[in-house]
């Protein structure tokens, strides 16, 4: 059963700062890894997707790598904005599922 | 362009009341599409799923069922609510297939007194 961890839980950062979330999870059989950011008592916006055989993807400010050898993925997100302050939610598809971790809360002040 | 809808955005139920979420996509033929719950203090949960009209997969044992009658309407179900079913309620899609992007609506907020 897939177990998808994220670190941290909460981050409170100034404006400016480039700041990195953490996703890891148990099982590296999986079709692809999506990020999202979650906005309080709304749906879910798809940030970035990275399929099973790329290594990192990039929009804008946001950077996401995976690394199925070591069940890890990374958002970097550069120069933080107070508009970037958000729930970030990775998940990992096994077939046609979307398995999600719990999150990271991120302040970014200005 | 593509666009999801769920109604209503907000609701609140008795325990024992009955319960329709529905959800639709336009702009895409054919698409898969998921149910999802985020209960308080906790994570995202499949709760269904379906790849083609009539064809539905439950993840959970629950009170809740899911129907898809036309190829882009989803709905969400349950005959007798319980307490336990308060949370927020999440329809996605994504293209037929595997490794797509799933693209989520506005979602909806239940809660049951």
């Amino acid at each position: 059963k897939q177990e998808v961890t994220q670190i941290p839980a909460a981050l409170s950062v100034p404006e400016g700062e480039n700041l990195v979330l953490n996703c890891s999870f148990t099982d590296s059989a999986i079709y692809n890894l999506q990020w999202f950011r979650q906005d309080p008592g709304k749906g879910l916006t798809s940030l970035l997707l990275i399929q099973s055989s790329q290594r990192e993807q990039t929009s804008g400010r946001l950077n996401a790598s995976l690394d199925k050898s070591s069940g890890r993925s990374t958002l970097y997100i550069a120069a933080s904005q107070p508009g970037d302050s958000a729930t970030y939610l990775c998940a990992l598809e096994g077939f046609q599922k979307l398995v999600f971790g719990t999150g990271t809360r991120l302040l970014v002040s200005p | 362009s593509q666009t999801i809808h769920q109604w209503p955005a907000t609701l609140v139920q008795p325990v024992g009341s009955p319960l329709s979420l529905e959800c639709t996509v336009e702009g895409t033929s054919n698409p898969n599409l998921y149910w999802y719950r985020q209960a308080a203090g906790r994570g995202l949960q499949l709760l269904f799923y379906s790849v083609g009209i009539g064809q539905i997969s439950s993840e959970v044992p629950q009170n809740l069922s899911a129907s898809r009658p036309q190829d882009r309407q989803f709905i969400l179900s349950s005959k007798k609510l319980l307490l336990s079913d308060s949370g927020f309620y999440l329809c996605a899609w994504s293209l037929g297939g595997s490794g797509n992007e799933q693209f989520f609506g506005p979602g909806t907020r239940l809660t049951v007194l």
